[in-house]
């Protein structure tokens, strides 16, 4: 089945500890993208990519960081310099243009401990 | 600037009543809409989009949206709500002078009344 994974479903962070949040699409899919969703604040863009070894600053990128080095896969660090990690963080992807639908994945819930 | 409002945060509705999310939008080129639903806890899905022609669209799950040019709007319906369509929904933007990039709504919640 083609999709989108997210993984880990849960992940903890501890004070000063950077964490990977894993995105990986079999959908052929040029472009991806990273959310944030905060309650009552919709989905707000953080990173994206149109292509491999390319990526793009949305509106809320400082604290974390990418890389895009294949295709499939859209990597998400959230480093020590994000202060207010906790969130609902959703990955998608796209064919590229802005008329093409994103699909989703299933999220990874951030908590810091 | 470029925006999307949805101006109703919560609406609860009677399982078979009829249905109607609203979402406004700020943009200054032509603009591509587009309505996603989001079951708790899950990613989003696709119920519809618009990018020109028929301004009345067609979508999943019985959802149908109206483009309203001169109202700057496009509204989501249902006529016969069922209990599986409380989810939050989102209407979102986009436009070839965003570097691909959409606008999105803060979102509705509905709930549903058995």
């Amino acid at each position: 089945d083609g999709g989108i994974t997210q993984s880990p479903k849960y992940l903890f962070r501890k004070e000063g500890q950077n964490v990977t949040l894993s995105c990986e699409q079999n959908l052929n899919h040029d472009a991806m993208y990273w959310y944030r969703q905060d309650p009552g604040q919709g989905l707000r863009l953080i990173y994206y990519s149109q292509i491999v070894n390319d990526f793009q600053k949305g509106d809320i990128a400082e604290g974390y960081s990418v890389s895009r080095e294949k295709k499939e896969s859209f990597p998400l660090t959230v480093t020590s310099a994000q202060k207010n990690p906790t969130a609902f963080y959703l990955c998608a992807s796209s064919f590229g243009g802005v008329e093409e639908t994103q699909y989703f994945g299933p999220g990874t819930r951030l908590l810091v401990l | 600037a470029q925006s999307v409002t949805q101006p109703d945060i919560h609406i609860t509705v009677s399982e078979g009543a009829s249905l109607e999310l609203r979402c406004n939008y700020s943009y200054g080129a032509t603009p591509y809409l587009f309505w996603y639903v989001q079951s708790p806890g899950q990613g989003l899905q696709l119920l519809l989009k618009y990018f020109s022609g028929d301004t009345l669209v067609q979508g999943i799950k019985g959802f149908e949206a109206e483009f309203k040019r001169s109202q700057s709007s496009f509204n989501l319906r249902k006529p016969s709500v069922h209990w599986s369509d409380a989810a939050e929904y989102f209407c979102a933007v986009g436009g070839a002078g965003n570097n691909r990039k959409l606008i999105w709504g803060l979102g509705t919640s509905l709930a549903v009344n058995p």
